[in-house]
């Protein structure tokens, strides 16, 4: 059974600094993995999809990485912005082709 | 960009009543999903379909039932609310594709049951 963990569970940082974002998994055998950001009582949107053939994937200040063979993807995010602050969460397929599990999110804060 | 729409926004009922929550898209995506958050907790997978006429359970034992008559619709029914129900309810759909692809959420409904 496919099981994610994300670390830490909540960042605090001063605006400007860089920052990275941790997601494990247990089962290799994915075709993708997603990273998302959530705000308080809002649904989730999509930041990044790397593909399990990519290693990297970046867009704006967002760049995700993938190891799939160790089980790890990590967001780093440059320049944070007091407007990041959110939850930002990882999903991967149970299996390949399978529904996605979600990590618990990292709650992130960033401060004015 | 998927357009994803969830009505109502917020719901605020009294216990037994019966509600259904709103799930439509307009992408002719033929995967749907409706998750289940509690405040500053996981997402729990309640349903999913992979097409019209096609309904399964998901993760998350839920008292909820849904249907898919039509592509664009995916509405969640509780027969009977109940407190316990008070949650935020997402809906989700896949963009079409061989195996996993990119996810797009609704806003949710936010269900409150006194």
């Amino acid at each position: 059974k496919q099981e994610v963990t994300q670390i830490p569970a909540a960042l605090s940082v001063p605006e400007g600094e860089n920052l990275v974002l941790n997601c494990s998994f247990t089962d290799s055998a994915i075709y993708n993995l997603q990273w998302f950001r959530q705000d308080p009582g809002k649904g989730l949107t999509s930041l990044l999809l790397i593909q399990s053939s990519q290693r990297e994937q970046t867009s704006g200040r967002l760049n995700a990485s993938l190891d799939k063979s160790s089980g790890r993807s990590t967001l780093y995010i440059a320049a944070s912005q007091p407007g990041d602050s959110a939850t930002y969460l990882c999903a991967v397929p149970h299996n390949y082709g399978q529904n996605f599990v979600f990590g618990p999110g990292t709650r992130l804060s960033v401060l004015p | 960009e998927a357009d994803i729409y969830q009505t109502p926004r917020y719901l605020v009922i009294g216990t037994g009543k019966k509600i259904t929550l709103e799930c439509s898209q307009t992408m002719g995506h033929d995967k749907m999903y409706w998750y289940q958050q509690d405040p500053g907790m996981e997402l729990h997978l309640i349903h999913y379909s992979y097409g019209v006429n096609s309904t399964e359970k998901g993760d998350l034992s839920s008292e909820s039932t849904v249907s898919r008559i039509r592509t664009e619709h995916f509405p969640l029914t509780l027969e009977s609310a109940r407190p316990s129900h008070t949650s935020q309810y997402l809906c989700a759909t896949e963009k079409n594709g061989q195996y996993n692809e990119k996810l797009f959420f609704g806003s949710g409904t936010q269900l409150s049951v006194l």
